[in-house]
């Protein structure tokens, strides 16, 4: 059974420009979640959605935005890049809502220079 | 607010020893609680999940809930170089899952 897939792995933008992210869940898995990882800030939530709805947020800021799409692949755009965006992008998917058991994609290492 | 606490370690434990990481939580209503292990530039991966209070054994690990004390531990029994990571926990509350900081842990050879 295929895992969490992300898409790019690697990242290189440069401030200002916006970038997009995708996320392909487990197969039959319905929700999809959305963390941003830093060293001095652990696992940060951005938001989650379930059968194409976002159902949670983060506190971020408006230039981060994602969608879900019918087959549940997701995708996170970043708009406006800027230097403390750089981080891992992880995605996490879940056959039920978000509490349930969650499995993580191998993340998309985002630089910005 | 809702939070996970760990501690954020190093917990430097010798080869072949016990190892036990703590969490604890905030929201009496929390229902499930998990145990992530993440390497150094890797994803985090599940390795244990436990909804009821008590013990829940897989291998090596076990996973401990007290609900009435809000305290989630991990125990890994003969510890292995290979268990070097950091351990994060987290709580299913409500509709959400929330993080802990994680522990690093470090298996002394």
């Amino acid at each position: 059974k295929a895992g969490v897939t992300q898409t790019p792995r690697y990242l290189i933008k440069t401030r200002g420009q916006q970038v997009t992210l995708s996320c392909s869940p487990i197969s039959g898995h319905r929700s999809v979640s959305w963390y941003q990882q830093t060293p001095g800030q652990g696992l940060q939530f951005l938001f989650e959605y379930f059968s194409e709805t976002q159902r949670n947020k983060g506190n971020f800021p408006g230039r981060f935005s994602g969608r879900q799409f019918s087959n549940s692949r997701s995708e996170m755009n970043v708009s406006t890049l800027e230097l403390g965006d750089s981080a891992l992008y992880l995605c996490a998917s879940s056959l039920a809502r978000q509490n349930t058991e969650a499995f993580f994609g191998q993340g998309t290492r985002l630089t910005v220079v | 607010q809702k939070e996970v606490e760990q501690n954020s370690g190093p917990l430097s434990v010798p080869e072949g020893a016990i190892a036990s990481l703590n969490c604890t939580y905030s929201d009496r209503g929390s229902q499930s609680f998990f145990w992530y292990r993440q390497y150094s530039g890797k994803s985090p991966e599940l390795i244990m999940f436990i909804y009821s209070n008590g013990d829940k054994e897989d291998g090596r690990f076990t996973a401990q809930l007290n609900k009435a004390s809000q305290y989630v531990s991990l125990l890994i029994r003969d510890s292995q170089p290979s268990d070097s990571a950091t351990y994060l926990c987290a709580v299913g509350v409500y509709d959400k899952i929330i993080f802990g900081k994680g522990t690093r842990l470090h298996i002394l050879p």
